[in-house]
């Protein structure tokens, strides 16, 4: 979608807790939901994604759960780790759509604290 | 399998000259968007290329332009540049004009301009 919100922009948490990052969209033709992670001085990549016709997915520690009535979805992470500490964006996107832009984001910095 | 290759990694202008910054996409992938970052923000969608055309934009203006080759690699070009234009610089490469899956980022380019 084109309006593109993430809640926290920072997040700070012990090793071991849960850490939860939500990303509220405005395109309701959105359909693919992927989340990126973005290391201090790397790349971004895909950590997790999901499509319209799921309500959750998950892979490991990492899940991500989706509420296309509402417009949002969460990135959730278990037993966090300091690796985990990273900038976190999401991306909604309507593929097959007018408008075929990938657009992310403004990011949450998650900082995991050993 | 080479990933998304970048060059320049760094360089350094001056107002009001002008950049070209090269991408070379994953193996196998046809398609290349571009993407500013800012420090602290979310990476900015510039535009896309596909089949050597621009397929889609964003909201950056006429100075920045861009090119794809027969071989699916593409250039960046931004003119007249402003102190503004500082950023790292992201190519992100996919197969097909729609992203359905990972887009695969490079390491970037960063421009300082001066």
């Amino acid at each position: 979608g084109e309006n593109v919100e993430q809640h926290p922009s920072t997040l700070s948490v012990q090793e071991g807790d849960s850490a939860v990052i939500k990303c509220t969209y405005s395109d309701s033709a959105s359909n693919y939901f992927p989340w990126y992670k973005q290391e201090l001085g790397k790349r971004p990549q895909l950590i997790i994604d999901i499509r319209s016709n799921v309500g959750e997915k998950k892979d490991q520690r990492i899940a991500v759960t989706l509420n296309k009535t509402a417009k949002h979805f969460s990135l959730h992470i278990t037993e966090t780790q300091p690796e985990d500490s990273a900038v976190y964006f999401c991306a909604p996107y309507n593929y097959g759509g007018a408008t075929n832009k990938l657009i992310f984001g403004t990011g949450t910095l998650l900082a995991v604290q050993p | 399998d080479a990933g998304v290759t970048q060059s320049p990694t760094h360089l350094i202008k001056t107002r009001g000259q002008q950049v070209t910054l090269r991408c070379s996409p994953k193996s196998g992938h046809d398609t290349v968007s571009w993407y500013q970052q800012a420090l602290g923000q979310g990476p900015q969608f510039i535009f896309q290329y596909y089949e050597e055309e621009e397929r889609q934009r964003g909201n950056f203006p006429d100075r920045f332009s861009g090119h794809q080759f027969p071989n699916y690699s593409s250039e960046l070009n931004v003119n007249a540049l402003l102190l503004g234009d500082s950023a790292l610089y992201l190519c992100a490469s996919s197969l097909g004009v729609y992203v359905t899956g990972e887009l695969f980022f490079g390491e970037g380019s960063r421009l300082t301009v001066l």
